[in-house]
């Protein structure tokens, strides 16, 4: 079985601050590792991937196979940057299409 | 630009009607999937389908079933609402093969059964 947990329900800080949005994950194989972010009053949409080890919008995340972690990070957050995130696992095989969401962290950057 | 939408963006309904929720995408993807999302609970996934008429279960099949007909259309149904069918209900889309990771998500119809 594929889990996806993400500790923090919500998470606030000030703009400036840095930001550390926590993901862990179980899955027996080898998985991929993506983040989906909502802003308010918008479509859910992929934010970034592990495989393209790429920043986007200031955000990275590394994937720890020895934690079975995926954290996404920003080292200044922004206002923008408030939001409803979802960490999301795929995993290999017959059923890679699935995709399995965590709760979610509502991330608030205060002024 | 990919667009999937949803049939309606609210809808209150009473207990024990049957309920039909409609996603239409126009990419082409292969997959299309419904997911409810409810605060502290994320999004749950209800069925998918990866081709015409055929379907899977997802975490939470239960009081619902689900219709494609059409590649571009998938339809979840509640054969009787129920109080605790209240939610949020998203729908998307996705392609087949590698990409598939990339679920493209309509604006969500809130549901609200009394």
């Amino acid at each position: 079985a594929q889990r996806v947990t993400q500790p923090e329900k919500l998470l606030s800080v000030f703009k400036g601050a840095p930001v550390e949005l926590k993901c862990n994950y179980s899955y027996s194989g080898s998985p991929e590792l993506f983040w989906y972010v909502q802003y308010s009053r918008q479509r859910l949409q992929l934010l970034l991937r592990h495989i393209s080890r790429e920043s986007i919008k200031g955000f990275t995340a590394d994937l720890n196979k020895g934690e079975t972690s995926f954290h996404l990070k920003k080292p200044f957050a922004q206002e923008e940057d408030s939001a409803m995130y979802y960490c999301a696992l795929r995993g290999s095989g017959g059923s890679n299409y699935k995709l399995t969401f965590g709760k979610g962290t509502l991330l608030t950057v205060n002024p | 630009d990919v667009k999937v939408t949803q049939s309606s963006r609210y809808l209150v309904k009473r207990t024990g009607e049957k309920v039909f929720l409609e996603c239409v995408q126009d990419m082409d993807h292969e997959n299309m999937f419904w997911y409810r999302q409810d605060p502290g609970l994320g999004l749950r996934l209800i069925y998918f389908s990866y081709d015409v008429k055929m379907k899977e279960k997802g975490d939470i099949p239960e009081g619902y079933s689900v219709s494609r007909e059409k590649k571009e259309r998938f339809s979840l149904i509640l054969e009787s609402a129920s109080t605790n069918q209240t939610s949020m209900y998203l729908c998307a889309s996705s392609p087949w093969g590698t990409r598939s990771y990339e679920q493209y998500f309509g604006p969500g119809t809130r549901l609200t059964v009394t």
